[in-house]
């Protein structure tokens, strides 16, 4: 089984719609980020958190919100989509930082297109 | 302003040739510096990371080199293979945010 999964994979959906996105982990990291990636602007950091209790915004956090629910577990809305955020969503993992550098692990990715 | 840049065009080159994938930033001054490869439709894979103190780092036919003075990273694929057709991301941690800033990436694309 992967270790970072992500639901849905692909997603459609109309503007203003409230769309919820999921991420599950099973490599015990406390660090959980949520990225979205559009070509030619390459992947920007949405949200993060470095434990349970710990959320963060990273530099294009309007428009989302996250929850953390548990170690394994981080969730990215949408309160109300709109057609900019079309886009791939990414949700990744990492140790803390020190030896390891803080090398990002990677679910697989959602398609999100908000029509 | 801060930025990090990666070559855009694609690198296209014959299977066997060594590839050398450019990364460069400004006005940063990372703790460390990784390579990620993503093929399409798929999330990035961590491949080598490189601390600002080390200036080579080296696994199997990948080679990173890091030049803190020149604000630059080589990222070298030896004997290349068209299995190695992706896109390729740097990455920089900032010390002080413990946040990984990427690049856009640079595809490369191995033919035989």
């Amino acid at each position: 089984d992967a270790d970072v999964t992500q639901t849905p994979r692909n997603r459609i959906t109309k503007t203003g719609k409230r769309i919820m996105l999921e991420c599950s982990q099973t490599k015990g990291h406390d660090r959980m980020y949520w990225y979205r990636q559009d070509p030619g602007l390459g992947l920007r950091l949405i949200y993060y958190s470095f434990d349970v209790k710990d959320i963060n915004k990273g530099e294009i956090s309007d428009g989302y919100s996250v929850s953390r629910q548990a170690q394994a577990k981080f969730s990215l809305s949408l309160e109300s989509a709109i057609p900019n955020q079309t886009a791939l969503y990414f949700c990744a993992t990492s140790d803390i930082a020190g030896a390891s550098g803080d090398t990002q692990y990677f679910g697989p990715g959602t398609r999100l297109t908000v029509l | 302003s801060q930025k990090i840049e990666q070559n855009s065009e694609a690198l296209n080159i014959q299977e066997g040739k060594t590839a050398t994938l450019t990364c460069n930033y400004t006005n940063y001054s990372p703790a460390y510096l990784q390579w990620y490869r993503q093929d399409p439709g798929r999330g990035p894979v961590f491949l080598l990371l490189i601390r600002e103190n080390e200036k080579e780092k080296r696994k199997e036919r990948l080679k990173v080199t890091f030049d803190t003075t020149l604000k630059q990273s080589l990222f070298h694929i030896t004997a290349s293979q068209p299995a190695d057709s992706a896109t390729y991301l740097c990455a920089l941690l900032l010390g002080e945010t413990d946040k990984l800033i990427f690049g856009t990436g640079t595809r490369l694309q191995v033919f035989p």
